[in-house]
């Protein structure tokens, strides 16, 4: 039972490269998130999923894609890297709505965008 | 605006000492609060508290909730070094929503 994992651990990118995230859970998770820590700012949540086939925007949406084509998986696409979204990128599942709400986190992609 | 505030952002102090870290909280159909540490790596779960006044334990540490002020509070007693850490809150939103405050940094000093 690996939990949550993320590929790549580290990236680096030239600003207009594209890229995506790999997010995996093998807890049979409904929800996932993506979110973005940057120094000072906490966590801030990008876009996360309830079901497969379902993503909804978080709070900080603007220049990423998401999709969950699979339920133990969601990706994180970034079509055309800018320097604002140099961060460290964790993934995260819930067990769903009404349950309890401990959330699992991967270890975290850094990245940095040139 | 949903928003979650943690106090103090940072704090230092000797191994034994006992500290409070402070989370309120502004969240619309709230539905949880979740304590969390996080070292160089990925946050890890603490706590989550759901209902006003029971306090939650694990060893050291001790949280609980109010619900009619909007705010927890995390207890550490008989710090120790490896207690040094970010602490973060969340409040969930029966969406499942999760909102993160910016952390409390704790450094425990020998």
């Amino acid at each position: 039972n690996a939990g949550v994992t993320q590929t790549p651990k580290f990236r680096v990118l030239k600003t207009g490269q594209s890229m995506t995230l790999l997010c995996a859970q093998d807890m049979n998770h409904e929800y996932m998130y993506w979110y973005r820590q940057d120094p000072g700012m906490g966590l801030r949540l990008i876009h996360y999923s309830v079901g497969e086939g379902t993503t909804a925007k978080g709070e900080v949406p603007d220049g990423y894609n998401v999709s969950r084509l699979k339920k133990q998986n969601f990706l994180l696409g970034l079509e055309s890297a800018a320097p604002s979204q140099t961060s460290v990128y964790f993934c995260a599942s819930t067990r769903g709505w009404l349950a309890d709400n401990e959330q699992f986190f991967g270890p975290g992609t850094r990245l940095t965008v040139l | 605006e949903d928003k979650v505030v943690q106090s103090p952002l940072s704090l230092v102090v000797h191994e034994g000492d006992t500290v409070t870290l402070n989370c309120s909280y502004e969240v619309t159909n709230f539905r949880s609060l979740l304590w969390y540490k996080q070292e160089k790596k990925a946050p890890t779960f603490l706590f989550m508290l759901t209902s006003s006044g029971i306090e939650k334990k694990s060893g050291r540490l001790s949280s609980i909730l109010d619900k009619k002020e909007l705010f927890s509070i995390l207890n550490i007693t008989a710090t120790q070094t490896g207690d040094s850490a970010v602490y973060l809150c969340a409040a969930v939103h029966t969406g499942n929503q999760f909102y993160f405050g910016t952390g409390t940094s704790l450094t425990v000093i020998p």
